[in-house]
């Protein structure tokens, strides 16, 4: 299958910085990528829909200032906290997928905030 | 709207055995369907998928059942293994958009 991949794996950082999460496709062309928040021992909620060239769509209730989502090109995509607190600590997934695919995950970013 | 559990049921079976993972949806309109297993720390690893004209479709060990009167998903694991521990999470979409909603998800444990 595609491969996605997210980086980093894990970050920590301190309340009041800004922490950013890439997404990359690696080998096929992510025209959408959707960015997904996952607490301990529960689902994964959709945050936002993103496509190449366009500002990202977010679910109700996710702060789109807050969360900062680029898609600037067709193999990557960012997930920018900002002002993180440590509410924010969560595992945060990324997926992507072409016109003719399905969805791709990446392997996810543990952000702990301190 | 995103289906977020407050906790995981835990489905515990013998190792060898068969495991059933069932899954409600949401979604009428929804045409396709996942299951993902998710390792500790790790982002879901998709295992078989079915499409909403199918009712079973089959893979090395694993089945999905899809009953769309009753919006209900199964995932059958036959002779079940240890590394098969984990969570499994089934997600459904439209394939207008990919915009997948993930159920609760279920724990499965593998004992020796």
């Amino acid at each position: 299958g595609a491969v996605v991949s997210q980086h980093p794996s894990r970050v920590i950082c301190k309340s009041g910085t800004s922490v950013k999460i890439e997404c990359r496709s690696l080998d096929f062309q992510a025209t959408t990528m959707f960015w997904y928040r996952q607490f301990p021992k529960q689902s994964l909620m959709l945050m936002a829909t993103s496509n190449e060239g366009s500002k990202a769509t977010y679910e109700q209730g996710v702060e789109k200032d807050k969360f900062l989502i680029n898609h600037a090109s067709l193999t990557l995509s960012t997930l920018t906290v900002t002002s993180a607190h440590p509410e924010d600590s969560s595992f945060y997934i990324c997926s992507a997928r072409s016109d003719i695919s399905e969805a791709f995950f990446g392997q996810g970013t543990r952000l702990t905030v301190v | 709207g995103e289906s977020v559990g407050l906790h995981l049921p835990t489905l515990s079976v013998q190792e060898g055995d068969n495991s059933i993972i069932n899954c409600a949806y949401s979604n009428s309109a929804s045409d396709y369907f996942i299951w993902y297993k998710q390792e500790s720390g790790k982002g879901p690893q998709f295992i078989i998928d079915i499409r909403s004209n199918m009712d079973k479709r089959q893979g090395q060990r694993v089945t999905v059942l899809l009953n769309k009167t009753v919006k209900h998903l199964s995932l059958q694991i036959a002779a079940t293994q240890p590394g098969d521990s984990a969570v499994y999470f089934c997600a459904e979409t439209s394939s207008g958009t990919y915009k997948y909603i993930f159920g609760t998800g279920t724990r499965l444990k593998v004992l020796a």
